[in-house]
């Protein structure tokens, strides 16, 4: 069991917007750390996509947003391209410790 | 910019010791506030962290994986190190090095760049 919760699987058409929930507690996430997401797309290592909750690295798209409310955080991906198959996770902390959510499977129809 | 690279044997015996090194190049791992970090991903599955080293020297280790892991640095050589003793099956694994940059607090907080990832196989 991950300490982070995110759904196995999520899907979409090309052009529409999802959504990714990461579920912590008040250890982490209601604890006022901040969560980080990463894409991992497949056989390759992952990659830095919201950093602070909200910020974008350069060279993010802007289709790419993040937000956190109480214990919980949420990855949106609005205008669905097919390139942004891939595995999606959330991270954050907890009593000392760096702790990663299970991941999300994003798959576009 | 900043890359890592992973380096160590891919196959190791059971009840062995891993042993893994990360190189930095593009910048110092002596830079302040930065932390250093292993994070792995068994095949098919997803990421957990195993642990960090500040630039000082203090380490972090997943509670799961303490008795049994070591993280060093050499500032001399660019460097980083996991050791993972009494390794069986289920430390087989995609095995990443990455910068930790820390928050606003100076907590822990995103990891960015990664090295590549190394696949390191445990089986006699």
């Amino acid at each position: 069991q991950s300490v982070l919760t995110q759904p196995p699987s999520v899907s979409g058409a090309p052009g529409q917007r999802v959504t990714i929930s990461c579920t912590g507690s008040s250890s982490n996430i209601g604890a006022g750390y901040d969560v980080h997401w990463y894409q991992q797309l497949p056989g390759t290592a992952p990659k830095l996509l919201i950093y602070g909750n909200s910020n974008r690295p350069s060279g993010v798209p802007d289709r790419f947003s993040g937000s956190k409310s109480g214990t919980s955080a949420s990855l949106a991906i609005t205008g669905l391209q097919a390139e942004d198959e891939a595995d999606y996770y959330c991270q954050s902390y907890d009593s000392s410790h760096v702790v990663f959510g299970g991941g999300t499977k994003l798959t576009v129809l | 910019q900043l890359q890592l690279q992973e380096s160590g044997p891919g196959l190791v015996k059971p009840s062995e010791t891993l042993s893994l090194t990360c190189t930095v190049s593009g910048g110092s791992i002596s830079s302040s506030s930065y932390y250093w970090g292993w994070i792995r991903q068994p095949p098919g599955k997803g990421l957990e962290w195993i642990g960090s080293i500040y630039y000082s020297g203090s380490t972090y280790y997943n509670p799961s994986l303490k008795s049994r892991v070591t993280i060093s640095v050499d500032t001399s050589k660019n460097q980083f190190s996991l050791k993972l003793s009494s390794v069986t099956a289920a430390d087989t694994a995609v095995y990443y090095c990455a910068r930790l940059s820390p928050d606003d607090y100076g907590d822990p907080g995103w990891f960015d760049p990664w090295g590549q990832g190394t696949l390191v196989t445990v089986s006699s």
